[in-house]
């Protein structure tokens, strides 16, 4: 089936420095990517959509120049929190629509000390 | 912000027992789906919902799309141990792509 692989599944990054975070569709074509976070035991929360071609497109509230977000390819969509703050920890996640449903990778634990 | 309430919050019941949960909204949907994530890990698909009034089967899981395309229900018979963890409803909204999730349901299983 649809897989979408993300990476790294964790990180721990020093306050101020930067961290990348990949999506990849492993057989199948991603047009459009959606950006989740989810804070300790809450739901998720959708931060941005990415597509492929065009700018991204962010939630309200969401620092578009704090989450960077990146739909290279059809297949590659990159989330970068920048200048990481404590406050950004938290687990992130991405999803991509498919013709029944949506496939979600597997997470990105960020923890930022 | 969520449009979608999820209920019940929390459930503790004994292996065996069967379970129902529901999410509602004043928006109408498209599509609903059920999802359950476990700690650390990213949302697993259980069951997709199109057509109003729709109901299907996944096993032991049992959704339904309501009529009036406002909520949705799910329910699991026969419940086992590894039933635990967090179930989420997610709804596509009348023309938008993207997916919107109710708070959670999380379900413990005692043995």
């Amino acid at each position: 089936g649809a897989v979408v692989s993300q990476h790294p599944s964790w990180v721990i990054c020093k306050s101020g420095t930067s961290v990348k975070i990949e999506c990849r569709s492993l057989d199948f074509q991603a047009t459009t990517m959606f950006w989740y976070r989810q804070f300790p035991k809450q739901s998720l929360m959708l931060m941005a959509t990415s597509n492929e071609g065009s700018k991204a497109t962010y939630e309200q509230g969401v620092e578009k120049d704090k989450f960077l977000i990146n739909h290279a390819s059809l297949t590659l969509s990159t989330l970068t929190v920048t200048s990481a703050h404590p406050e950004d920890s938290s687990f992130y996640i991405c999803s991509a629509p498919r013709a029944r449903g949506y496939t979600f990778g597997s997470g990105t634990r960020l923890t930022v000390v | 912000g969520q449009q979608l309430n999820q209920s019940p919050q929390s459930m503790f019941i004994q292996e065996g027992e069967d379970v129902s949960m529901n999410c509602t909204s004043s928006s109408i949907f498209n599509t609903w789906l059920w999802y359950k994530q476990d700690p650390g890990e990213g949302p697993v698909l259980l069951i997709a919902l199109y057509k109003a009034g729709e109901l299907t089967s996944n096993g032991r899981l049992t959704a339904q799309f309501g009529i009036t395309r406002k909520d949705s229900f799910l329910n699991i018979s026969a419940s086992i141990p590894s039933d635990v963890g967090i179930y989420f409803c997610a709804g596509q909204l009348v023309g938008n792509n993207d997916m919107r999730f109710g708070a959670g349901t999380r379900l413990t299983v005692k043995p």
